[in-house]
């Protein structure tokens, strides 16, 4: 089955900088690769989404590119700001599966004001 | 964007009593349901598929015995943890898609 890595597991940035956050995953059907910002006791946020026909997406400051030969996809948030404050989540799906996803372990994003 | 609802968002229940959560597709039909789990601090996994009019598939590790699901319509997927276990204390979330994945509110079980 899949198997997604994470990395890295906490990460702490100072207001107005940029952060990225990396997966890996394993399974060369995968293609579809969706980020989720999840607040403490909250369902998962999408904030972004790319599929591996396309090798970059953006939106406003959230970026996501796709490297689809080394299997590994990365996110970007650019100018961050303290309610950028969370745990993210990578993971990986194949669009035929009704997007059954596989989940990377998370990433806790602290951004300091 | 397409809405999915599941009730209740917690609940507190006896060890050994059995408790169900249900997971609505409240604008759009789904033929599969995704049933996750989520321990503090940690990642979402999958549990199990559901299934419109036919059984759930299960992950490995996962007793189907002890988390029953139903997918008796094409917008209503229940978990119902039987015998539950202060172990069994745990977020669980539901997903359906359309184009995409969306989650339900999950569900906080506390087994006391």
């Amino acid at each position: 089955g899949e198997n997604v890595e994470q990395h890295p597991s906490t990460l702490s940035v100072q207001e107005g900088d940029s952060a990225v956050i990396k997966c890996t995953y394993s399974d060369s059907a995968s293609n579809y690769f969706p980020w989720y910002k999840q607040e403490l006791g909250k369902r998962p946020q999408l904030i972004i989404d790319i599929r591996s026909n396309v090798g970059e997406k953006k939106d406003q400051r959230i970026a996501v590119t796709l490297n689809k030969t080394a299997k590994h996809f990365s996110l970007h948030i650019t100018e961050t700001q303290p309610e950028d404050s969370a745990v993210y989540f990578c993971a990986a799906s194949w669009v035929g599966s009704n997007y059954k996803l596989t989940f990377g372990k998370g990433t806790l994003l602290t951004v300091n004001p | 964007g397409a809405v999915v609802s599941q009730h209740p968002s917690w609940v507190i229940c006896k060890s050994g009593t059995s408790v169900k959560i249900e997971c609505r597709s409240l604008d759009f039909q789904a033929t599969t349901m995704f049933w996750y789990r989520q321990f503090p601090k940690q990642s979402l996994m999958l549990m199990a598929t559901s299934n419109e009019g036919s059984k759930a598939t299960y992950e490995q590790g996962v007793e189907k015995d002890k988390f029953l699901i139903n997918h008796a319509s094409l917008t209503l997927s229940t978990l119902t943890v039987t015998s539950a276990h202060p172990e069994d204390s745990s977020f669980y979330i539901c997903s359906a898609a359309q184009g995409k994945a969306f989650f339900g509110q999950g569900t906080r079980l506390t087994v006391v």
